[in-house]
């Protein structure tokens, strides 16, 4: 089955203890990317990825991380995590850049820092 | 850029009552358009999309969207709500310019009356 698997579900965290939210696909996607959901302001990207080892930042990169060191997982990182981060997050990937406007999404990740 | 906006954050409609949501966007080429849906606790799922041809697109679950470029607008229909069909709706836009990103409205919230 075709999917995007995001660890772990729900994360509740202090101030400032690195944390790492994983996101895995299973159908050989080019183009991968991360959004937070916040009330009132829809879906923000952070960051996104065209391929392996090519990132890019989003709309809201600050205080966030990623990597893409292999073509099915795209982690994202937060060093230093604050309240302002408490959010849902969400990761996607898409088969091409040309098709990145169809992205396929995991479940979601309910962070909440303290 | 592209910009997309949906003017209604909440929706109340009484199941089997039918529906419009609204979608508006602005963008100066033809674009990309397309409607999500996230019920609760899950991720966001494609419910239909227009790229070009036939401006009245099918999606799933029986909903539909017309695209009407001189009201800049495209909205999603259904002509009997279930109660089933209560979730947040985005509409998103997008272009086949590599530097553009997709970009997502702020959603609407669509409750059911029994």
């Amino acid at each position: 089955e075709a999917q995007v698997t995001q660890n772990p579900r729900y994360l509740i965290t202090v101030t400032g203890k690195k944390l790492t939210v994983t996101c895995s696909q299973n159908m050989n996607h080019e183009y991968m990317s991360w959004y937070r959901q916040d009330p009132g302001l829809g879906l923000r990207q952070i960051y996104y990825s065209m391929n392996v080892e090519v990132t890019d930042k989003g709309d809201v990169p600050e205080g966030y991380k990623v990597s893409r060191k292999e073509k099915r997982n795209f982690p994202l990182i937060l060093e230093s995590p604050s309240p302002n981060q408490t959010s849902l997050y969400f990761c996607a990937s898409s088969s091409d850049l040309l098709a990145k406007n169809i992205q396929y999404f995991g479940a979601g990740t309910r962070l909440s820092v303290l | 850029a592209q910009s997309v906006t949906q003017p209604d954050i909440h929706i109340t409609v009484s199941e089997g009552a039918s529906l419009e949501l609204r979608c508006n966007y602005s963008y100066g080429a033809t674009p990309y358009l397309f409607w999500y849906v996230q019920s609760p606790g899950q991720g966001l799922q494609l419910l239909l999309k227009y790229f070009s041809g036939d401006t009245l697109v099918q999606g799933i679950k029986g909903f539909e969207a017309e695209f009407k470029r001189s009201q800049s607008s495209f909205n999603l229909r259904k002509p009997s709500v279930h109660w089933s069909d209560a979730a947040e709706y985005f509409c998103a836009v997008g272009t086949l310019n590599r530097d553009d990103k997709i970009i997502f409205g702020k959603g609407t919230r669509l409750h059911i009356l029994p």
